[in-house]
This record gives C-alpha cells, structure tokens and sequence, in this order.
C-alpha cells in the first residue's frame, strides 16, 4: 500500500537557518507526492506538489522539494526560515482506488523557529 | 472565488451525544472529502463522494457515523453516539473531479467530547 513517512515529529531552526523536512515514501508506481502546511486552527494549505514531470519543485513561500527515486524521498527545504514558518507539515501521496484519487498523510512534523 | 465553507467551527459535546457538521464545497467541484485529523496525526479519510455517490467510505465507522450529500453539493456529517476518541478535528476538501492535485481544504470544525 502507498504510504509516506515522516521523519522527526518536531524540527526546530533559528531565523535564518536551512529548514529541512524530510519525508519517504512508498509507493509501487510512480507516485504523486505533496507538501501542505498547516497554520494553527486553519485548514491545510497546498505548498507544492509533484506530478511526474520536473523533479525540483518548487512552491510558495520559498520552500521546494526534490524528487529522488532512488532514495525514495520528497524532502522539504528552504533556505532560510522566518519565523512565519512556524506551523505543522504534512507530506501526502496520491492514491488511485477504483478510479477515483485519495491523499494519504504521513503524520506531519510541526517545524519550530526561533529568534 | 469562495472556498471551501465548514459550519459550526467549533464544537464541544458530551459522549453518547449526537453531532452533525456541514460542508459547501467550492462551486462546480464534483468530488467532496471528509477526513478526521486527530491531535498529533495527519489527516484519515473518512469517505468520499463522486456528485452524490459515495466512492470510498472504507475507514468511516458505519456503526456511528454517517455522511450524505444529497443534491450532489453540500454535505453533512454526523456522529451518533459521540465517543471520547472522536475527539478531533473534521476537515472537508473538494476538488472538480477527483485530481488530488487541485484538492482545496475547508478550516476545519474542531470537536471536543467531554
């Protein structure tokens, strides 16, 4: 069954460091994977997704993710965090059911950020 | 272009009580998506609607929760009775039709059982 995982359930960074988020997945065709965000008592935000097609993607508010078959990953990077980005990151892989499409989530890992 | 609505946003109830929270997806959106997000997970699909057809209900409770969408627009959920571990946050999404990668998320109703 297509799943991800999600390493870490809290990251913490300082303003201005590399945030790094990392997640797997496992999937037994080429998957749809995602990153949203979640602001706290707010509904889940799209960050940037891929969809087969270029292997960097990239998103809103200065994140991007690589696409690494080999390693099986989708991991989430900015280069320097504000303090904004505090929330809670959800990776998701699409899964197809009798035609029809679904999201699994991986757990999520609430990122911190410090001054 | 409006999003997706979800009514009440808060909710606290007692166990053995009944609850029903309501969903207006984006207009147009054919497919409507319940999911429960406990406190520390991401979310679970609860069911799935094609229109007015449920697609997928595999992880939904039968035994207490139940979910329509009759005209094939809005949608209500409901839990009866309500227990302590249902104690979470319902989220409702839509999309045009059935692609997850134009999936849009409601806020949220948050319930507390007591």
């Amino acid at each position: 069954a297509q799943s991800v995982t999600q390493l870490g359930s809290h990251v913490s960074v300082s303003e201005g460091a590399l945030v790094l988020l990392r997640c797997n997945y496992s999937s037994s065709v080429p998957p749809y994977l995602f990153w949203y965000v979640q602001y706290p008592n707010q509904g889940l935000q799209l960050l940037l997704k891929y969809t087969s097609a270029a292997t960097l993607v990239k998103g809103i508010n200065g994140f991007e993710a690589e696409f690494k078959k080999s390693e099986t990953s989708f991991h989430l990077t900015k280069p320097s965090a504000h303090m904004s980005d505090a929330a809670e990151y959800f990776c998701a892989v699409s899964v197809t059911n009798t035609g029809f499409q679904k999201l699994v989530f991986g757990t999520g890992t609430r990122l911190l950020v410090s001054p | 272009e409006a999003g997706v609505a979800q009514s009440p946003r808060y909710k606290i109830i007692e166990k053995r009580q009944s609850v029903a929270f309501w969903c207006n997806p984006i207009s147009g959106h054919a497919t409507l998506y319940w999911y429960q997000q406990i406190l520390g997970q991401g979310p679970k699909l609860l069911i799935q609607f094609q229109n007015n057809g449920v697609v997928d209900d595999s992880q939904l409770p039968k035994d207490r929760f139940s979910a329509e969408r009759l005209k094939g627009v809005d949608s209500t959920l409901k839990i009866q009775p309500a227990k302590l571990e249902d104690s979470a946050v319902y989220l409702c999404a839509s999309t045009k039709s059935g692609r997850v990668n134009e999936q849009f998320f409601g806020p949220g109703t948050r319930l507390t059982v007591l």
